[in-house]
């Protein structure tokens, strides 16, 4: 199986930032990795897929990049409603996530 | 719009059985892979499982194979997770999500989840 991880785990952060969250696979996943949101007591949801392709609907202020096994999702500037959880998924295979990377206030 | 509405969760012993629902309205629900996504308290989001448009592709997560059972009805939009011989570390919020069905796709809707509990 492929294993996903994520760093930091978490990082603190003030609005305006530029983030930037690693996400790596245990191997070759090509670009078949996707990026959601997950807010407290909220369901994931789905900011990049395919390692950079902007879903609907979704600022501008984000971003993806890479291929293979190494990706990076980058917001560009932080804004109050983007403090949340962000986790990396590979669907190159049996689909998998990575630990989340928490982003809260600085 | 798009919507997925999850039901049937609640508290269970272990070694109990429950079975998940998931409605869906908004899109054709037979062109649609949809999938099992769970999250236990305060931890990550796990695949658990996935089942093609006409049923024809199912595939669990190792965690679960041989205790819960995937299907669908096309005709009545609807989706669902049987789960069987359910232990301590099945407790977690159940998500039902829509991918596209394609290779790689991604989930792109999700539904607001329902909690499974499973204790003495």
């Amino acid at each position: 199986d492929i294993q996903m991880t994520q760093s930091p785990s978490s990082l603190s952060a003030s609005v305006g930032d530029r983030v930037t969250i690693t996400c790596r696979a245990s191997q070759s996943i090509s670009s078949y990795l996707n990026w959601y949101q997950q807010k407290p007591g909220k369901a994931p949801k789905l900011l990049i897929y395919a390692a950079s392709s902007l879903q609907s609907g979704v600022p501008s202020r984000f971003s993806g990049s890479g291929s293979g096994t190494d990706f990076t999702l980058t917001i560009s500037s932080l804004q109050p409603e983007d403090f949340a959880t962000y986790y990396c998924q590979q669907s190159y295979s049996t689909p998998a996530f990575g630990p989340g990377t928490k982003v809260d206030i600085k | 719009e798009v919507q997925l509405v999850e039901s049937g969760g609640g508290l269970v012993k272990p070694g109990g059985s429950l079975r998940l629902s998931c409605a869906a309205s908004g899109f054709t629900f037979s062109s649609y892979s949809m999938n099992w996504v769970r999250q236990a308290p305060g931890k990550g989001l796990e695949w658990v499982s996935s089942i093609s448009s006409s049923s024809s592709y199912i595939y669990y997560a190792d965690s679960v194979k041989g205790r819960f059972t995937i299907s669908r009805d096309n005709a009545k939009n609807s989706l669902y997770l049987q789960m069987n011989s359910l232990r301590a570390e099945d407790t977690a919020v159940y998500y039902c999500a829509r991918d596209l069905g394609y290779s790689g796709s991604p989930f792109d809707y999700w539904g607001q989840g329902t909690l499974v509990t499973v204790s003495s």
